[in-house]
């Protein structure tokens, strides 16, 4: 079946460092990917997604390019803001059902 | 306008009662999904209908029993609600079942049991 894995957190960076989060999945046909992210005590908004192999998604300085052959998304900003602070989720778009990572904690600090 | 809207957003009660969890989305998506986020965050897929027809059921509890009276709607009625039911429920639809329809989530509903 379908999973996600992603690196466990939490991850804690300074304000403006480098932040990758990454994230490898198994699925079987040809699956849409996507990192949604969690502020604290609200619900899931997608950060971006990408629906073939080569596709770079990108949104609020955050990158992500679905690899086939190395069958990752991984996550990336070149500088992290104190407001970037959330969960962030990886997950994968099968048939009938969207399959998520565990969720990374990132924790930016001043 | 919210495209997938839940009631209430939070929702405290006593064990052994029953509760409802209410769902809408106004996409005019044929499928829409629940799942459950438990305390250490993690996410996983309760149930799936498309066009009203139940199409995953994930080794949930007969305690919990999905409802979609028509496509716009998907309700989670849950019996005998027990301590361990506490968590945030998140309501979802897309346009289809398929890899490349975006699933759109509600703003979830966090229940706690006492």
């Amino acid at each position: 079946g379908d999973s996600v894995t992603q690196m466990e957190g939490p991850v804690t960076l300074s304000e403006e460092a480098f932040l990758t989060i990454n994230c490898t999945y198994t699925a079987t046909g040809y699956p849409s990917l996507f990192w949604y992210v969690q502020y604290p005590g609200e619900g899931l908004q997608l950060l971006l997604k990408a629906t073939k192999a080569d596709d770079k998604g990108s949104n609020k300085g955050f990158e992500a390019t679905y690899r086939k052959e190395t069958t990752s998304f991984h996550l990336e900003k070149g500088s992290v803001q104190v407001s970037d602070s959330a969960v962030y989720f990886c997950a994968l778009r099968g048939y009938q059902k969207v399959t998520f990572g565990t969720g990374t904690k990132l924790q930016v600090i001043p | 306008d919210t495209a997938v809207s839940q009631t209430p957003k939070y929702l405290v009660t006593q064990m052994g009662n029953d509760k409802s969890i209410k769902c809408e989305q106004n996409l005019g998506h044929d499928t829409m999904y629940w799942y459950k986020q438990d305390s250490k965050k993690f996410l996983k897929i309760m149930f799936s209908y498309n066009n009203k027809e139940l199409i995953i059921n994930e080794t949930v509890p007969n305690r919990f029993s999905p409802k979609s009276p028509d496509k716009a709607h998907l309700n989670l009625h849950i019996n005998s609600l027990e301590l361990g039911d506490s968590a945030v429920y998140f309501c979802a639809s897309s346009q289809g079942p398929f890899e490349n329809t975006e699933a759109f989530f509600g703003q979830g509903t966090r229940l706690t049991v006492v």
